[in-house]
């Protein structure tokens, strides 16, 4: 029930975009993007719910195929404070709440 | 941001002890959750209390024990627990349910010896 994130880890220049993929073996409700930077706390980034539905408050955007239950964050013209790890969790909706994470993406930006 | 709080934020504890995690929320949310994270595992959900009521417990073992008095505190009760148990268990809240933004604690180290 563990989404798989691709890739595992990823180092950019400030400046250089990224995409973070998040995929599920089951029919998805909503996707969930985190960010956690080392000693930090998870930081929500967005919500992509079943319909289309997106909540999330910064510049960041990301897309849900229903169909192919994936997930995929987009990070352009990405910043140094973009360093971190990324999670993605996954959400069904069947007879009570399960939110299930990834094992995460390590995102490095470089000046 | 203060607007989750956790205390201890470092706990030591024998395998025998019993001891409280306590976590505070000052944000008006209706639901609240107790996350663990381990250095090898990926983030796991281990309790959903939404407007006070257990709504899902992911399979925890039992020397986890959840207690929400209110919606803004909750508690987590720790006894005869495990090396394995280590880890930085994370406290968050949002406004109803999982489908609402989460705001994480800064979470408590725990060591189990």
């Amino acid at each position: 029930q563990q989404p798989v994130q691709s890739p595992q880890a990823v180092i950019l220049r400030e400046g250089e975009d990224a995409v973070i993929n998040c995929s599920s073996s089951k029919a998805l409700y909503s996707v969930h993007w985190y960010r956690q930077k080392h000693g930090e706390a998870p930081v929500f980034l967005m919500i992509l719910l079943k319909g289309g539905e997106q909540k999330g408050h910064e510049k960041i955007s990301a897309s849900f195929n229903e169909k192919k239950q994936q997930s995929s964050l987009y990070l352009t013209a990405s910043q140094l404070s973009y360093s971190g790890t990324y999670f993605c969790g996954t959400e069904k909706r069947n007879s009570g709440y399960a939110l299930n994470f990834g094992k995460g993406t390590s995102l490095l930006v470089t000046p | 941001e203060t607007g989750v709080t956790q205390t201890p934020r470092h706990l030591v504890m024998g395998m025998t002890n019993k001891k409280s995690l306590k976590c505070e929320q000052h944000l008006g949310h209706n639901a609240m959750y107790w996350y663990k994270q381990s250095a090898k595992k990926p983030l796991e959900l281990m309790f959903v209390y939404n407007f006070k009521e257990q709504t899902e417990n992911n399979s925890v073992p039992s020397r986890f024990s959840p207690e929400c008095p209110n919606s803004s505190h909750l508690f987590l009760h720790l006894h005869t627990l495990q090396p394995e148990d280590s880890a930085l268990y994370l406290c968050a809240s949002s406004q109803d349910s999982l489908t609402d933004t989460q705001y994480f604690g800064p979470g408590t180290r725990l060591t189990v010896l």
